[in-house]
């Protein structure tokens, strides 16, 4: 197991346009994240998965954004009728419940909105 | 909620000599973690070092040592003996918990160069 993986590395899409991110986690970890990072900021926290469910989500997660965990192993994030403002690199992470750190990141998907 | 604040924007040391990136935080909870991770370029995020509110000695990984002032309110990292690969961006971070999940807030980062 290499790590956690996102896919894909860069996106450009033409606003309005759907897109669609993966992210698999590493796979003995039930714990997984995402963040959204802009430029010249820290990441920010938009959702979590515990196993399959959705257990919390940030106001950041407007009704374009939806996020799904089937079956507790990857996990896609997609944004509908993107803006110019969803532009940011998006992180993944994933981590196990045993302990208190321990978080292990993706190389994040940078998305580019023109 | 908690809060990171880290107030360089932009560091830049010499090849070799030790830098102090510094971090406070803002917490009511008696029970916390903080966590420093490294960002090259290429924008994964690296875990360097976690210090638990209950550890009573800085944590240290190798170069990196963390200096915990609990009644400051402070975690700076201190990277000992620079080395070129060591520029990239360092934030600070803690844990927190809300509606039952443990998720990780951020700082708004230091960008380190390093000079050879």
């Amino acid at each position: 197991d290499t790590g956690v993986s996102q896919d894909p590395r860069h996106k450009i899409t033409k606003r309005g346009q759907n897109v669609t991110f993966r992210c698999d986690p590493i796979s003995e970890h039930n714990r997984l994240y995402w963040y959204r990072q802009t430029l010249g900021q820290g990441p920010e926290f938009l959702t979590y998965f515990q196993n399959e469910a959705q257990l919390e989500k940030s106001r950041l997660l407007s009704d374009r954004f939806s996020a799904e965990r089937p079956k507790g192993s990857f996990s896609t994030l997609e944004i509908q009728r993107t803006e110019q403002g969803d532009s940011a690199m998006y992180l993944c992470a994933s981590r196990t419940g045993t302990y208190d750190y321990g978080y292990t990141f993706g190389s994040g998907t940078r998305l580019t909105v023109v | 909620a908690q809060k990171i604040t880290q107030t360089q924007p932009g560091m830049f040391v010499q090849e070799k000599e030790a830098v102090t990136l510094d971090c406070t935080y803002d917490t009511s909870d008696q029970s916390y973690g903080l966590f420093w991770y490294k960002q090259p370029s290429s924008g994964e995020m690296i875990f360097l070092i976690y210090q638990g509110s209950y550890d009573e000695q800085n944590a240290t990984e190798g170069r990196y040592s963390l200096n915990f002032q609990k009644a400051r309110k402070s975690a700076n990292l201190v990277i000992s003996a620079s080395q070129l690969g060591d520029s990239a961006m360092y934030f600070c971070a803690m844990r927190e918990i809300s509606q039952g999940a443990q998720k990780l807030v951020f700082g708004q980062g230091t960008r380190l160069t390093i000079n050879p």
